[in-house]
């Protein structure tokens, strides 16, 4: 198993570019998270999924758009990207709610500018 | 909204010497996780406390969970290098499917 996997590792953006993240995983989980992680700084939720076709918000969605149409993929959409994106995003997965451990992904390191 | 608070923010240890950081939540919480994020790696899971007052040992670390459920502590006896890193804990955020982190307390072990 793989466990999750996030492409790009790495992306250098523009402002007002787009870009999508991408965040796979095999384990058959159905909850899927995206956070951002500011240095210094915590797990900020972004948006997350409990199953195919369901997706909510979390803590700071603005600016970014998800969507759930398998199990295995949620992709995070950036538009028009600015410089307060700059972060670390992870994106993690688990077999159920809070009362199941997160598995996260490697990461991608964005930078805006 | 709900709070989960860490300190410290950072601990520079001594290899040897103990080092606890300790989280306290807004609210009285169902479980508590912790995490460990090694330097440019990603958050892996180490433990997660469910009963008021229990405590839980993984060989030098120590999770306390506290008898009203809303604090918890990670002690590290006798600091390794290789303990590096930085300690999150996670509670559920209310009654919904998301886990509200702490900022982490960041240690480094001057070997």
């Amino acid at each position: 198993n793989a466990g999750v996997t996030q492409t790009p590792k790495f992306r250098i953006l523009k402002i007002g570019q787009s870009m999508t993240l991408q965040c796979t995983q095999d384990m058959n989980h159905n909850y899927m998270y995206w956070y951002r992680q500011d240095p210094g700084m915590g797990l900020k939720l972004i948006y997350y999924s409990v199953g195919a076709g369901i997706t909510d918000k979390g803590e700071v969605p603005n600016g970014y758009n998800v969507s759930r149409s398998t199990t295995e993929d949620f992709p995070l959409r950036l538009e028009l990207a600015a410089p307060s994106q700059t972060s670390v995003y992870f994106c993690a997965s688990s077999y159920g709610g809070t009362s199941y451990e997160q598995y996260f992904g490697p990461g991608t390191r964005l930078t805006v500018t | 909204g709900q709070q989960v608070m860490q300190i410290p923010q950072y601990q520079h240890v001594q290899e040897g010497e103990d080092f606890t950081t300790y989280c306290n939540s807004s609210t009285t919480l169902s479980n508590i996780q912790w995490y460990k994020q090694r330097p440019g790696g990603h958050p892996v899971f180490l433990i997660q406390l469910v009963k008021s007052g229990e405590v839980k040992k993984q060989k030098r670390l120590t999770f306390q969970f506290g008898e009203a459920k809303k604090n918890s502590s990670l002690h590290i006896t006798a600091t390794q290098t290789t303990d590096v890193g930085t300690y999150f804990c996670a509670g559920p955020s209310g009654g919904s499917e998301k886990l509200v982190f702490g900022k982490g307390t960041k240690l480094t072990v001057n070997p």
